[in-house]
Protein backbone atom coordinates (compact mmCIF):
# COMPACT_ATOMS: atom_id res chain seq x y z
CA UNK A 1 0.00 0.00 0.00
CA UNK A 2 0.90 3.76 -0.54
CA UNK A 3 2.31 5.35 2.80
CA UNK A 4 3.84 8.80 3.80
CA UNK A 5 5.28 8.98 7.38
CA UNK A 6 6.73 11.50 9.33
CA UNK A 7 7.69 10.69 13.03
CA UNK A 8 4.30 11.02 15.08
CA UNK A 9 5.97 12.16 18.71
CA UNK A 10 7.11 15.25 19.10
CA UNK A 11 10.30 16.13 18.73
CA UNK A 12 12.24 18.05 21.86
CA UNK A 13 15.49 20.13 20.45
CA UNK A 14 17.26 22.67 23.01
CA UNK A 15 17.65 26.16 21.41
CA UNK A 16 20.34 26.74 19.15
CA UNK A 17 20.70 23.02 17.92
CA UNK A 18 20.08 21.36 14.44
CA UNK A 19 16.28 20.06 14.37
CA UNK A 20 15.98 17.33 12.10
CA UNK A 21 13.03 15.79 10.73
CA UNK A 22 12.03 12.90 8.07
CA UNK A 23 9.68 11.94 5.90
CA UNK A 24 9.57 8.27 4.49
CA UNK A 25 7.01 7.40 2.15
CA UNK A 26 6.57 3.85 0.31
CA UNK A 27 5.21 3.10 -3.49
CA UNK A 28 5.09 6.41 -4.53
CA UNK A 29 7.66 7.80 -6.91
CA UNK A 30 7.28 11.64 -6.49
CA UNK A 31 8.62 14.26 -8.90
CA UNK A 32 9.03 16.56 -6.18
CA UNK A 33 8.28 16.55 -2.47
CA UNK A 34 7.43 20.04 -0.14
CA UNK A 35 7.66 20.91 3.32
CA UNK A 36 5.10 22.84 4.86
CA UNK A 37 4.87 24.70 8.60
CA UNK A 38 1.79 24.44 10.27
CA UNK A 39 0.95 27.05 13.77
CA UNK A 40 -1.82 25.50 15.84
CA UNK A 41 -5.25 26.60 14.62
CA UNK A 42 -3.76 27.93 11.34
CA UNK A 43 -3.64 26.48 7.55
CA UNK A 44 -0.14 25.29 6.30
CA UNK A 45 2.27 27.75 5.22
CA UNK A 46 4.63 26.23 2.53
CA UNK A 47 8.45 26.63 3.41
CA UNK A 48 10.30 24.31 0.73
CA UNK A 49 10.04 22.16 -2.79
CA UNK A 50 12.70 20.08 -3.42
CA UNK A 51 12.85 18.20 -7.28
CA UNK A 52 13.95 14.51 -7.15
CA UNK A 53 16.88 15.34 -9.66
CA UNK A 54 18.00 17.78 -6.52
CA UNK A 55 19.74 16.52 -3.76
CA UNK A 56 19.89 19.21 -1.60
CA UNK A 57 18.05 22.51 -1.05
CA UNK A 58 18.59 25.90 1.08
CA UNK A 59 16.39 28.58 2.24
CA UNK A 60 18.50 30.71 5.34
CA UNK A 61 18.37 28.04 8.32
CA UNK A 62 16.29 25.29 6.26
CA UNK A 63 17.68 22.70 4.55
CA UNK A 64 15.84 19.98 2.71
CA UNK A 65 17.23 16.56 1.48
CA UNK A 66 15.59 14.50 -0.69
CA UNK A 67 16.60 10.44 -1.44
CA UNK A 68 14.90 8.72 -3.92
CA UNK A 69 16.77 5.63 -3.66
CA UNK A 70 15.79 5.59 0.36
CA UNK A 71 11.83 6.86 -0.45
CA UNK A 72 13.55 9.69 2.15
CA UNK A 73 13.41 13.14 2.68
CA UNK A 74 15.03 15.04 5.87
CA UNK A 75 14.15 18.70 6.98
CA UNK A 76 16.46 20.39 8.63
CA UNK A 77 16.26 23.64 10.81
CA UNK A 78 19.55 24.93 12.25
CA UNK A 79 20.21 27.12 14.94
CA UNK A 80 16.59 26.36 15.75
CA UNK A 81 14.69 28.92 17.94
CA UNK A 82 11.24 28.44 20.26
CA UNK A 83 10.16 31.00 17.10
CA UNK A 84 10.70 27.78 15.27
CA UNK A 85 8.01 25.25 17.25
CA UNK A 86 5.51 24.25 15.28
CA UNK A 87 4.03 21.30 13.27
CA UNK A 88 6.12 20.45 10.16
CA UNK A 89 4.34 18.37 7.58
CA UNK A 90 5.67 16.94 4.10
CA UNK A 91 3.46 16.58 0.88
CA UNK A 92 4.58 14.58 -2.54
CA UNK A 93 2.88 14.94 -5.48
CA UNK A 94 1.26 11.78 -6.88
CA UNK A 95 -1.12 11.78 -9.83
CA UNK A 96 -1.46 15.13 -9.80
CA UNK A 97 -2.32 15.54 -6.44
CA UNK A 98 -0.26 16.49 -3.17
CA UNK A 99 -0.67 13.64 -0.70
CA UNK A 100 0.37 14.63 2.82
CA UNK A 101 2.04 13.42 6.00
CA UNK A 102 0.54 14.30 9.45
CA UNK A 103 3.15 16.19 10.57
CA UNK A 104 5.73 16.14 13.32
CA UNK A 105 5.27 18.42 16.04
CA UNK A 106 8.87 20.27 17.14
CA UNK A 107 9.37 21.95 20.49
CA UNK A 108 12.66 23.86 20.83
CA UNK A 109 13.13 24.53 24.63
CA UNK A 110 14.86 27.63 25.61
CA UNK B 1 0.85 38.27 -0.33
CA UNK B 2 -1.69 35.96 -1.09
CA UNK B 3 -4.38 35.68 1.05
CA UNK B 4 -6.90 33.24 1.32
CA UNK B 5 -9.95 33.82 3.40
CA UNK B 6 -13.24 31.30 4.93
CA UNK B 7 -16.22 32.58 6.31
CA UNK B 8 -16.30 31.19 9.83
CA UNK B 9 -13.29 29.98 12.10
CA UNK B 10 -15.52 28.15 14.95
CA UNK B 11 -18.52 26.71 13.60
CA UNK B 12 -21.01 24.43 15.52
CA UNK B 13 -24.22 22.86 14.03
CA UNK B 14 -26.38 20.09 14.40
CA UNK B 15 -26.68 16.44 13.09
CA UNK B 16 -28.64 17.08 9.69
CA UNK B 17 -27.96 20.59 9.34
CA UNK B 18 -26.81 21.90 5.76
CA UNK B 19 -23.39 23.37 6.23
CA UNK B 20 -21.75 25.78 4.10
CA UNK B 21 -18.14 26.98 4.28
CA UNK B 22 -16.93 29.54 1.97
CA UNK B 23 -13.48 30.06 1.00
CA UNK B 24 -12.28 33.63 -1.14
CA UNK B 25 -8.71 33.92 -2.42
CA UNK B 26 -7.36 36.99 -3.72
CA UNK B 27 -4.39 36.27 -6.43
CA UNK B 28 -6.50 34.84 -9.58
CA UNK B 29 -5.29 31.54 -8.89
CA UNK B 30 -7.29 29.44 -11.37
CA UNK B 31 -7.00 26.10 -8.84
CA UNK B 32 -8.61 25.65 -5.34
CA UNK B 33 -9.15 22.68 -3.19
CA UNK B 34 -10.72 21.35 -0.13
CA UNK B 35 -9.35 19.78 2.85
CA UNK B 36 -10.11 17.63 6.05
CA UNK B 37 -7.51 17.66 8.78
CA UNK B 38 -8.10 15.33 11.73
CA UNK B 39 -5.44 14.33 14.59
CA UNK B 40 -3.21 12.14 13.51
CA UNK B 41 -4.14 11.72 9.50
CA UNK B 42 -2.60 13.97 6.64
CA UNK B 43 -4.57 16.56 5.21
CA UNK B 44 -7.28 14.73 2.68
CA UNK B 45 -8.37 15.99 0.00
CA UNK B 46 -11.95 16.35 -0.28
CA UNK B 47 -12.58 18.18 -3.54
CA UNK B 48 -10.80 20.06 -5.91
CA UNK B 49 -11.60 22.82 -8.52
CA UNK B 50 -9.46 23.78 -11.62
CA UNK B 51 -11.51 26.33 -12.97
CA UNK B 52 -14.73 27.84 -12.78
CA UNK B 53 -17.76 25.44 -12.41
CA UNK B 54 -15.06 22.80 -12.75
CA UNK B 55 -15.08 20.18 -10.29
CA UNK B 56 -13.04 17.30 -9.10
CA UNK B 57 -13.55 14.42 -6.23
CA UNK B 58 -10.80 14.04 -4.03
CA UNK B 59 -10.17 10.99 -2.01
CA UNK B 60 -12.95 11.91 0.45
CA UNK B 61 -16.20 13.05 -1.47
CA UNK B 62 -18.98 11.45 0.33
CA UNK B 63 -21.11 13.64 2.29
CA UNK B 64 -20.02 16.93 0.71
CA UNK B 65 -20.67 18.58 -2.55
CA UNK B 66 -18.98 22.03 -4.12
CA UNK B 67 -19.81 25.34 -6.03
CA UNK B 68 -17.65 27.17 -7.85
CA UNK B 69 -19.91 30.18 -9.39
CA UNK B 70 -16.86 32.93 -9.45
CA UNK B 71 -13.01 31.95 -10.04
CA UNK B 72 -12.40 33.65 -6.45
CA UNK B 73 -14.81 31.89 -3.91
CA UNK B 74 -15.29 27.89 -3.83
CA UNK B 75 -17.64 26.64 -0.93
CA UNK B 76 -18.30 23.37 0.38
CA UNK B 77 -21.76 22.18 1.29
CA UNK B 78 -22.29 19.42 4.12
CA UNK B 79 -25.73 18.58 2.33
CA UNK B 80 -26.54 16.75 5.94
CA UNK B 81 -23.94 17.26 8.55
CA UNK B 82 -22.64 14.15 10.35
CA UNK B 83 -20.81 13.74 13.52
CA UNK B 84 -18.36 12.18 11.66
CA UNK B 85 -18.04 15.11 9.71
CA UNK B 86 -16.52 17.28 13.11
CA UNK B 87 -13.35 18.06 11.27
CA UNK B 88 -10.87 21.29 10.90
CA UNK B 89 -11.34 22.30 7.49
CA UNK B 90 -9.07 23.85 5.25
CA UNK B 91 -9.50 25.68 1.59
CA UNK B 92 -6.15 26.41 -0.37
CA UNK B 93 -5.43 28.23 -3.96
CA UNK B 94 -2.86 27.69 -6.18
CA UNK B 95 -2.05 29.36 -9.68
CA UNK B 96 -0.37 26.41 -11.47
CA UNK B 97 -0.04 22.45 -11.58
CA UNK B 98 -2.14 20.93 -8.92
CA UNK B 99 0.30 19.72 -6.72
CA UNK B 100 2.72 22.72 -6.41
CA UNK B 101 3.04 25.19 -3.71
CA UNK B 102 -0.49 25.25 -2.61
CA UNK B 103 -1.44 28.71 -0.74
CA UNK B 104 -4.19 27.76 2.66
CA UNK B 105 -6.44 30.18 4.71
CA UNK B 106 -6.72 29.88 8.37
CA UNK B 107 -9.18 27.10 8.70
CA UNK B 108 -12.51 26.66 9.65
CA UNK B 109 -13.23 24.27 12.96
CA UNK B 110 -16.15 22.61 12.26
CA UNK B 111 -18.23 20.78 15.44
CA UNK B 112 -21.40 18.27 14.39
CA UNK B 113 -23.32 17.41 17.53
Amino acid sequence: SQKIEQNSEALNIQEGKTATLTCNYTNYSPAYLQWYRQDPGRGPVFLLLIRENEKEKRKERLKVTFDTTLKQSLFHITASQPADSATYLCALDSNYQLIWGAGTKLIIKP
Amino acid sequence: DVKVTQSSRYLVKRTGEKVFLECVQDMDHENMFWYRQDPGLGLRLIYFSYDVKMKEKGDIPEGYSVSREKKERFSLILESASTNQTSMYLCASNPTAISYEQYFGPGTRLTVT
